[in-house]
């Protein structure tokens, strides 16, 4: 089946520093979607991407979509220990699905 | 409006034994999913219902998982014989149109001993 492959697995920072996590699959995707998990919580919808080369801010976070579809990213600009969880990207499993592959994700540290 | 509710929030049983989880959707929602989450891996699909159908159950591992939606409302997902490898947190998400965006619940952590 698909696999989204997502990196790092861990990254710390200092707080004020910028982050990014990766996202790839090796198949052209329809839409990436972007989650957060906080610790001890559940995952929360930040982000759908559709477009080729997409690219949507909020405030400190930048999602991106690549050309191609094949991949996307999660910028974070200038860190603050709100932003401590684990970030994951997530893709329908094939065309005309509902089913999402979920990345491994990338679980933020933030050094206050 | 409320979120999507799921109970028990922690379950430990023995192996052998049967756990039954329950989710409560957001109300409206016909799209509900179950999810798990094993020790340090990715977040697993299980299956997604569409009212009270199951649109697709590809993601169940085996026989010993059952989920029901009786009348399109809540679901419960049912384990039996539990088995260590069981052990993780389930999460139920909704939505309201199949492929919009997952509202999850806070989870059921099982534990199986």
């Amino acid at each position: 089946g698909q696999q989204v492959m997502q990196i790092p697995q861990y990254q710390h920072v200092q707080e004020g520093e910028d982050f990014t996590t990766y996202c790839n699959s090796s198949t052209t995707l329809s839409n990436i979607q972007w989650y957060k998990q906080r610790p001890g919580g559940h995952p929360v919808f930040l982000i759908q991407l559709v477009k080729s080369g997409e690219v949507k801010k909020q405030k400190r976070l930048t999602f991106q979509f690549g050309e191609a579809k094949k991949n996307s990213s999660l910028h974070i600009t200038a860190t603050q220990t709100t932003d401590v969880g684990t970030y994951f990207c997530a893709a329908p499993s094939g065309a005309g699905s509902y089913q999402l592959t979920f990345g491994k994700g990338t679980k933020l540290s933030v050094i206050p | 409006e409320a979120g999507v509710t799921q109970f028990p929030s922690h379950s430990v049983i023995e192996k052998g034994q049967t756990v039954t989880l329950r989710c409560d959707p957001i109300s409206g929602h016909d799209n509900l999913y179950w999810y798990r989450r094993v020790m340090g891996k990715e977040i697993k699909f299980l299956l997604h219902f569409v009212k009270e159908s199951k649109q697709d159950e590809s993601g169940m591992p085996n026989n010993r998982f059952l989920a029901e939606r009786t009348g399109g409302t809540y679901s419960t997902l049912k384990v039996q014989p539990a088995e260590l490898e069981d052990s993780g947190v389930y999460f139920c998400a909704s939505s309201l149109t199949g492929g919009s965006p997952l509202h999850f619940g806070n989870g059921t952590r099982l534990t199986v001993t």
